[in-house]
């Protein structure tokens, strides 16, 4: 089943406590970003990555960090996490050629507090 | 920059009303647009999607049609369901990469 996995789907967690949000797919996409979803605000772009080791910063890039080491795993790494990136975080991958203009396909969410 | 202008929610029917969710966008260039929706619980799957002017995508009882004089892509369906209710996001293509959302309808369908 083609899907994208993401873990851990809940966390709460203390400011300052590095974390990593895995996020991976089983369907050879090149594309994978990261997005945030804030209420008021949609969706928004955190990273995107369109193959192993390219990677780039999206909308909202300030406090995050992320690698592309494998064609199938795009980690998002918060170095020392702040209140205000508490928030419900998606990955999503897409095919080369066209990218997001053909489909891209979500994970199920991470919800992080940071208290 | 690119933007996409979503009526606000939550939208209310009952089952086997008509629907329309609006949605506006502003873009350089020649977006391809999209409704993503977003179920309890879940990620968000892609619903409809058109990549030209005049273009109608269409799923799942679901229409919705790529109007460039007036740069919308209203979501419609013709009788709604129960299992209907979520959140609907209206989303247009910046690149290959990127794609930019509105910020969600929820839909609510009462038996």
């Amino acid at each position: 089943e083609a899907q994208v996995t993401q873990n851990p789907r809940y966390l709460i967690t203390v400011t300052g406590k590095k974390l990593t949000v895995t996020c991976s797919q089983n369907m050879n996409h090149e594309y994978m970003s990261w997005y945030r979803q804030d209420p008021g605000l949609g969706l928004r772009q955190i990273y995107y990555s369109m193959n192993v080791e390219v990677t780039d910063k999206g909308d909202v890039p300030e406090g995050y960090k992320v690698s592309r080491k494998e064609k199938r795993n795009f980690p998002l790494i918060l170095e020392s996490p702040s209140p205000n990136q508490t928030s419900l975080y998606f990955c999503a991958s897409s095919s080369w050629g066209q990218g997001v203009n053909t489909e891209a396909f979500f994970g199920q969410g991470t919800r992080l507090t940071v208290v | 920059g690119n933007s996409v202008t979503q009526m606000e929610g939550p939208v209310t029917l009952s089952e086997e009303a008509f629907l329309t969710i609006n949605c506006t966008y502003t873009a350089t260039g020649y977006p391809s647009l999209f409704w993503y929706v977003q179920y309890p619980g879940e990620g968000l799957q892609l619903l409809l999607k058109a990549t030209k002017a005049d273009d109608k995508g269409s799923n799942k009882g679901f229409e919705a049609t790529y109007r460039k004089e007036t740069t919308s892509f209203h979501l419609e369906k013709g009788s709604v369901q129960v299992s209907d209710s979520a959140v609907y996001f209206c989303a247009l293509s910046e690149g290959f990469q990127k794609l930019v959302f509105g910020t969600g309808t929820r839909l609510l369908v009462s038996p």
